[in-house]
């Protein structure tokens, strides 16, 4: 089946740092995802991605579809306190998601 | 204003006892699906419906079982519980089949089996 690999795993920064992660596959997508997931929550979508270079802002949010359709990247800007969570990507074909690991974010006030 | 419901929230199971995991949405979609969500392993979509009467297996069904007679509802059996299925289960749903890539989940069962 399709996989994506998410990196990092996890990340530890201090308030007001930038932020970049970003997922692989081997296989296309015709839409990347990023989800976020705060605790005994389910995950709520941010960003939504559909067509190969582009780029998509949401606040202190940006993430960009890879040219080779492959790949995708998420920074958050000047984080706060309030970004801790577990941020997934997730590919689309058709209507299933594949999703990655999540990189799990730890913001130190 | 609820969205997807998911009862129980939490449970505990002996091996080899069955249950099943109630979801329903009050959205009007079309497509639901079951994820479940092992510590630093993702989500893996266990069962999926394009709509009422239709499912389709997602890449872990083994171990479950679903049904879809409505619309609104989505339920997900475990016949026999096994370690293995120690879990946070999900459920979600979205309009187009998730064209936009907009699934809305619920808040998620956590099951232990013990």
């Amino acid at each position: 089946g399709q996989q994506l690999n998410q990196s990092p795993q996890s990340m530890f920064i201090q308030e007001g740092e930038d932020v970049s992660m970003n997922c692989t596959s081997s296989s296309i997508f015709n839409t990347w995802l990023w989800y976020k997931q705060e605790p005994g929550e389910g995950p709520v979508l941010l960003i939504a991605l559909y067509k190969a270079g582009e780029l998509t802002s949401n606040g202190r949010l940006t993430a960009q579809f890879g040219i080779t359709r492959k790949d995708s990247f998420l920074n958050i800007s000047a984080s706060i306190p309030s970004d801790v969570g577990i941020y997934f990507c997730a590919g689309q074909l058709r209507y299933k998601l594949t999703f990655g690991k999540g990189t799990l974010l730890t913001v130190n006030p | 204003n609820a969205g997807v419901t998911q009862t129980p929230k939490f449970r505990i199971l002996k091996i080899g006892q069955s249950m099943t995991l109630q979801c329903t949405q009050d959205m009007n979609h079309n497509y639901m699906y079951w994820y479940r969500q092992d510590p630093g392993m993702g989500l893996k979509l266990i069962y999926y419906s394009v709509g009422a009467g239709i499912t389709d297996k997602g890449e872990v069904p083994n171990g479950y079982n679903v049904s879809r007679s409505t619309t609104e509802d989505f339920p997900l059996r475990l016949e026999l519980a096994a370690p293995s299925q120690t879990s946070v289960y999900f459920c979600a749903s979205s309009w187009t089949g998730g064209s936009t890539g907009e699934l809305f989940f619920g808040e998620g069962s956590r099951l232990t089996v013990l």
